[in-house]
Formats: C-alpha cells, sequence, structure tokens
C-alpha cells in the first residue's frame, strides 16, 4: 500500500499525559499536513512541512503541540499534558507541491489523507 | 469564522437518481476547490476539483460547478448510486504559501436503494 499511513490508529489517554502520533506520507510527495477533525465539523488545518521545514502553523496549534519532519519524510505529531478538548481525530495529509501558474492545473493541490488518529482524552 | 460552509448536513436519494450537494464559500481569495469523500473511520478520499478559471469539470459520474460571482460550488453525482453513501467535504484553498484547504462542515449522502 503506497498510501499515507498513520499509526496508532486509535489513542486512549489520560488527561494531563503526553501522546505522539506518527504519519507517513506517500514518498515522493514533499509536502505533509496535519488536520484534527472534531464530531460534527471539518478538517482544520494545524501545520504543514515543506520537505524538512515547517512553514505554517495554526493558531490552534498551542504550545503544547509540536510537530516534526526531520529528515523530510515521516512526520511526528506530539501534544503534551493533554486536555480532554484534544479529544479529536488527527490526519495526516500529503501532496506533491504546488504548481503555479499552470492554468487549468486541476490537481495541483490535491491532498492525500491517511486513515487518521483517533484520540481519546479521559 | 467558516470560510466554508455547507448547509445541507444530510440528504437522501433514490438509487439512481441525481445528488446534487452544494456548497458555499466566503474569501474571494480561494482559487481552488476540491470535494472529499469520507467513510467512517478512513481519512477523507480526494473525489473531484476546479480551479477558478473553470466553470465545470467533470469526472465519470461526477461533476463540479462553480459559479465565482455567487461564490457557489456544487456537486452534482449522476447516476446516484448506494455505495455513494457517505460524508462529503467541500474544500478550497488559496494562493498562499501552505495552500492549506477549508473545509466546509460535510453533507451525509444516503443513496436509498
Amino acid at each position: 500500500d503506497t498510501g499515507v499511513s498513520q499509526d496508532p490508529r486509535h489513542k486512549i489517554t489520560k488527561r494531563g499525559q503526553n501522546v505522539t502520533f506518527r504519519c507517513d506520507p506517500i514518498s515522493e510527495h514533499n509536502r505533509l499536513y496535519w488536520y484534527r477533525q472534531t464530531l460534527g465539523q471539518g478538517p482544520e488545518f494545524l501545520t504543514y512541512f515543506q520537505n524538512e521545514a515547517q512553514l505554517e502553523k495554526s493558531r490552534l496549534l498551542s504550545d503544547r503541540f509540536s510537530a516534526e519532519r526531520p529528515k523530510g519524510s515521516f512526520s511526528t505529531l506530539e501534544i503534551q499534558r493533554t486536555e480532554q478538548g484534544d479529544s479529536a481525530m488527527y490526519l495526516c495529509a500529503s501532496s506533491p507541491g504546488t504548481f503555479f501558474g499552470l492554468a487549468g492545473a486541476d490537481s495541483y493541490n490535491e491532498q492525500f489523507f491517511g486513515p487518521g488518529t483517533r484520540l481519546t482524552v479521559l | 469564522d467558516q470560510q466554508v460552509k455547507q448547509n445541507s448536513p444530510s440528504l437522501s436519494v433514490q438509487e439512481g437518481r441525481i445528488s446534487i450537494l452544494n456548497c458555499d464559500y466566503t474569501n474571494s481569495m480561494f482559487d481552488y476547490f476540491l470535494w472529499y469523500k469520507k467513510y467512517p473511520a478512513e481519512g477523507p478520499t480526494f473525489l473531484i476539483s476546479i480551479s477558478s478559471i473553470k466553470d465545470k469539470n467533470e469526472d465519470g459520474r461526477f461533476t463540479v460547478f462553480l459559479n465565482k460571482s455567487a461564490k457557489h460550488l456544487s456537486l452534482h453525482i449522476v447516476p446516484s448510486q448506494p455505495g455513494d453513501s457517505a460524508v462529503y467535504f467541500c474544500a478550497a484553498s488559496g494562493r498562499t504559501g501552505a495552500n492549506n484547504l477549508f473545509f466546509g462542515t460535510g453533507t451525509r449522502l444516503t443513496v436509498i436503494p
């Protein structure tokens, strides 16, 4: 399977504990995104990487959240001192990159999503 | 501030008929729009997209229409099949560095056999 993979698929933790999630993107994709989805909502952008560089963070990404992509391949998302409000589905996506200027390039920002990690904080 | 809106949380359609899912957006800087389909316990799966220079894009049974002046897009599925039953998300992005996607809240489509 050459799609985006995420591990673990489910995580249950107690409030105050730290958790770490992993994402393996599609191998030739240089962009990697993290999103969070809560019940009844669409995915919300958290952060993205261009290769190993973290280039943008959403205001949703509090100081307790940190993401890395050390070698430009897999990425980790860590949440420290978890709170019940952190309970959500955490989605990772990857894309080949952006092709500005290609008029009619219908797939220039197609992002491929992994199955997600469902976090429950008790 | 919800920049992409899907005002119908659910839609039921008879098998073989047309399904029309609607989406509105507020940010005039958006220039690329996508539809994703999501089954329970899976991540969203890309379905079809359209850039702002077009008003229609077709892929098999799926057609997306874009009305820029109304800031409105729609997804048409013809004919609808039971396997199309899922949650459909509309998403948009602009020409920023991240090209992160802004999603609507989704519409649950049920195709009745």
